[in-house]
């Protein structure tokens, strides 16, 4: 059972472009968004996170968007990079579950020069 | 710091043959987590550690085990391999606390024949 869900799978945008990437869950006792951003051959790295006593964060040229009724949260990257292109994966967890991560299926994004 | 390390980072078996992936960190974290990655599924958890001592069963547990050896080592055991276990294995460590960035090794590529 998936309990993030993650769209679209794959995003090419052109450099100085709007990405935008978009997940819904579906346990309401997650308490913790993190996105994570993974290049070729690495292990993912922690970008940005959010708690849903908020409905936006931003750091730079990243931002979440986080919907509580809808049970939604997106990632806003602004002004996109040829640097940015990776793959992202959205993720939920709870507080009561050892922190345990419940990852989305990813988006690689790729960004045009 | 090393972070997260994983060793090793390729591996290519026989169906039927055992190995253990090590993973060891220096970052003094209390939690230690065994995820696998595969096309379109995101990175789903096979084990997790919360605390030196204990290990529990995360959401693809079956055909392996794991050892938490000590607070900085966490390792994961494939007692006789099969085709549907060729995947990415990435292990991570978070400190606990009031904190939930998971820290991810840089991975190991196994390839089950």
């Amino acid at each position: 059972q998936q309990q993030v869900k993650q769209s679209p799978q794959s995003l090419i945008v052109q450099k100085g472009g709007i990405s935008i990437i978009n997940c819904a869950y579906e346990n309401t006792a997650f308490d913790y968004f993190p996105w994570y951003q993974q290049f070729p051959g690495k292990g993912p790295a922690l970008l940005i996170a959010i708690r849903p006593d908020v409905s936006e964060k931003k750091e730079g040229r990243f931002t979440i968007s986080f919907n509580k009724s809808a049970k939604q949260f997106s990632l806003h990257i602004m002004d996109s990079q040829p640097g940015d292109s990776a793959t992202y994966f959205c993720a939920a967890t709870d507080s009561g579950s050892a922190r345990q991560l419940t990852f989305g299926s990813g988006t690689q994004l790729t960004v045009l020069p | 710091n090393a972070g997260v390390t994983q060793t090793p980072k390729f591996q290519v078996l026989k169906t039927g043959q055992s190995m253990t992936l090590q993973c060891a960190q220096d970052m003094n974290h209390n939690s230690m987590y065994w995820y696998r990655q595969d096309p379109g599924m995101g990175l789903r958890l096979i084990y997790y550690s919360a605390s030196e001592g204990t290990t529990d069963k995360g959401e693809v547990p079956n055909g392996y085990n794991v050892s938490r050896l000590n607070k900085r080592e966490f390792s994961l055991r494939l007692e006789s391999a099969a085709p549907s276990q060729t995947s990415v294995y990435f292990c991570a460590s978070m400190i606990g606390g009031a904190s939930y960035e998971q820290y991810f090794g840089p991975g190991t590529r196994l390839t089950v024949t």
